[in-house]
């Protein structure tokens, strides 16, 4: 089974901190993605990234950025934390080989509070 | 970009089949059109992915039209497992990058 692990569950952080954001699959697939999800708004992307060192920017990439320099692990990170940015944070990961972004693996969330 | 939109909310009893609707209007020639479901707590879980007609897995069908401004995703007879919120995503490629929108989910509640 695909794996995807995100580093925390739960995370509270004060305003002005950064922020890093953990996620590992473990079945080489090419493509990563964040999503944040607020009630009433479904999930929106924020960055995605097809190969090791490139990323694109989602719906929502401003306040963010991140770093893919393995394969495996794509980091999130919240240069200078806002309350706005409380929030539900979603990794998936998904395969070229099946064709376009289908099939995407979700990761179980990481909640997380700026105070 | 396709934008999406679906029902906030939907009630069904147990044993019936259920039909969500996911309109799509400016759906792209090489979009492709999938399904998730995401229970409380968990990330969203794959169900089923078309592009035209009729695709037909051990779980769900989903059904769409010619024009492919819309979509159906049919559950039959559901149980109350079966509840949670069930996310339409148009997935497609243009301009050098990959626009991938999620509507904002149709809460299924089936009552026993």
């Amino acid at each position: 089974d695909v794996k995807v692990t995100q580093s925390s569950r739960y995370l509270v952080k004060r305003t002005g901190e950064k922020v890093f954001l953990e996620c590992v699959q473990d079945m080489d697939h090419e493509n990563m993605f964040w999503y944040r999800q607020d009630p009433g708004l479904g999930l929106r992307l924020i960055y995605f990234s097809y190969d090791v060192k490139m990323k694109e920017k989602g719906d929502i990439p401003e306040g963010y950025s991140v770093s893919r320099e393995k394969k495996e692990r794509f980091s999130l990170i919240l240069e200078s934390a806002s309350t706005n940015q409380t929030s539900m944070y979603l990794c998936a990961s998904s395969s070229l080989r099946t064709g376009a972004y289908n099939e995407q693996f979700f990761g179980p969330g990481t909640r997380l509070t700026v105070l | 970009l396709a934008k999406t939109t679906q029902p906030i909310s939907m009630d069904s009893y147990e044993g019936q089949e259920v039909n969500i609707t996911c309109s799509h209007n400016n759906i792209a020639t090489n979009d492709y059109i999938t399904w998730y479901q995401q229970f409380p707590s968990q990330g969203p879980r794959f169900i089923i992915q078309g592009y035209k007609t009729k695709v037909t897995n051990e779980v769900a069908s989903l059904f769409i039209p010619a024009d492919r401004k819309s979509s159906t995703l049919s559950l039959p007879r559901v149980s109350l497992s079966d509840t949670a919120v069930y996310y339409c995503l148009v997935v497609g490629s243009g301009a050098g990058s990959y626009q991938l929108t999620f509507g904002k989910g149709t809460k299924l509640s089936v009552i026993p």
